[in-house]
């Protein structure tokens, strides 16, 4: 079963602007961790943030955030103030349990920031 | 973080040979993946390198095809045997440095089977 959902498989944003990309999963592990990694052209998958299941508080990381809606399953991540170099591949991707080896990656948005 | 070199970064081989991509870590870690992304895919996990025993596989994935290597904490090898051009694909690995934690990638090695 598909456990992580990115359910835009493109997305365009205006260079300076904010954009959110959507993840969902599915999980009954109450202890979980949730990653959003960016792939540019160049194929190198760049850690972003993290968001851990019992964290109160939302992550933050620059100019990136994430939306985390326990109830709902869902970890947005939200970019800030969008620069041309932000143009990749984004993938959310997520561990259940603290030592399980399995990390499920979604489908992948890509992003495009129109100058 | 850590630094994570991938040889060779890209190859263009013919059907049948075989390539081994080395995944060399600045400093030692505990853990370290092989993972697979074929053209418009997302990223599939290949198998677990293991120190000094043999690569767990996850499904799909057996040792014959895709044997690994981790002769020590900052090394590792996966090679792709007996290729077809379906074995085209991004290999990436992935470091931890405690389970659990966050996964490191290195910038992958790009192959083309002919």
């Amino acid at each position: 079963a598909q456990k992580i959902t990115q359910t835009q498989p493109g997305m365009f944003v205006q260079e300076k602007e904010a954009v959110t990309l959507d993840c969902t999963y599915d999980t009954s592990d109450p202890s979980y961790g949730l990653f959003w990694y960016k792939q540019p052209s160049s194929g190198e998958m760049i850690f972003l943030i993290y968001q851990g299941s019992y964290d109160q508080q939302n992550a933050t990381e620059g100019r990136y955030s994430l939306n985390f809606q326990k109830a709902r399953k869902s970890a947005n991540l939200v970019i800030s103030a969008s620069q041309l170099g932000d143009s990749a591949m984004y993938f959310c991707a997520m561990r259940e349990g603290r030592r399980n080896n399995d990390m499920r990656f979604g489908a992948g948005t890509r992003l495009t920031v129109k100058p | 973080s850590a630094v994570i070199s991938q040889k060779p970064s890209r190859d263009i081989c013919q059907r049948g040979t075989s390539l081994t991509i080395q995944c060399q870590v600045d400093s030692q870690v505990t853990m370290m993946f092989w993972y697979r992304q074929q053209p418009g895919q997302s990223l599939t996990l290949i198998a677990t390198a293991n120190q000094g025993s043999e690569a767990t596989y996850e499904s799909g994935f057996v040792i014959d095809k895709f044997p690994i290597s981790r002769p020590n904490l900052t090394f590792s090898t996966l090679t792709v045997s007996n290729m077809s051009p379906e074995d085209s694909s991004i290999y990436l690995c992935s470091v931890e440095r405690t389970g659990g934690g966050t996964q490191y990638f290195g910038p992958g090695t790009r192959l083309l089977v002919l």
